[in-house]
């Protein structure tokens, strides 16, 4: 099957560091994005990988594992306003096909 | 710079009624075009996609259709709105290998 599993929520308090995880299967890889979606607007770009690796971007780093059909975003120095969801999404061909998984509810407590 | 936009923001309609939503892109050239949904709670889905003028490709069979009559048109209509039609819409481009960008969505309510 083609699936996109992350959690469904998860809460830390400000300052802290917090993993989400996303693992996918799918028919198809040309990349793996990360995406942040606050209540009642638009997903905006955050990060991108396509080779294996670590990639980081301020307070934000991604990581992928090809081969374990496997992706992590950290987000460090949590602040209120990273409270949000967060999608992992898998471009499966050169067309930009988006399959994206049900995104991780991110809760910062102070 | 490139931008996208989508209208209307919000929507109530009747069971019954026809939709047009349209999108359009400007700042660049032979984009691709897509259309997704989001229920409440839920991921994204994606509806329609377009990689030219005129071809649309469907994902899902439903009561929603899509045209492209320009290159950075993307309208999404529907005959006849049934109740499970509610939701979040969401239209976006890409060059194909870079990431997607998102208009602000239109909430659509079917009453």
């Amino acid at each position: 099957g083609q699936n996109i599993d992350q959690p469904t929520e998860m809460t830390a308090t400000e300052g802290a560091i917090v993993q989400i995880n996303c693992t996918y299967q799918t028919s198809g890889f040309n990349g793996l994005f990360w995406y942040q979606q606050h209540a009642g607007e638009a997903p905006t770009f955050l990060s991108y990988n396509v080779l294996d690796g670590l990639e980081e971007k301020g307070r934000f780093s991604s990581f992928l594992s090809r081969s374990k059909g496997y992706s992590y975003l950290l987000l460090k120095e949590l602040q209120m306003k990273d409270s949000a969801s967060y999608l992992c999404a898998v471009n499966k061909n050169s067309w930009g096909k988006f399959q994206f998984g049900a995104g991780t509810q991110v809760v910062v407590t102070p | 710079s490139q931008t996208i936009h989508q209208w209307p923001a919000t929507l109530v309609q009747p069971v019954g009624s026809p939709l047009s939503l349209e999108c359009t892109v400007e700042g660049t050239s032979n984009p691709n075009l897509y259309w997704y949904r989001q229920a409440a709670g839920r991921g994204l889905q994606l509806l329609f996609y377009s990689v030219g003028i005129g071809q649309i490709s469907s994902e899902v069979p439903q009561n929603l259709s899509a045209s492209r009559p320009q290159d950075r048109q993307f309208i999404l209509s529907s005959k006849k709105l049934l109740l499970s039609d509610s939701g979040f819409y969401l239209c976006a481009w890409t060059l194909g290998d870079t990431e997607a960008f998102f208009g602000q969505g239109t909430r659509l309510t079917v009453v």
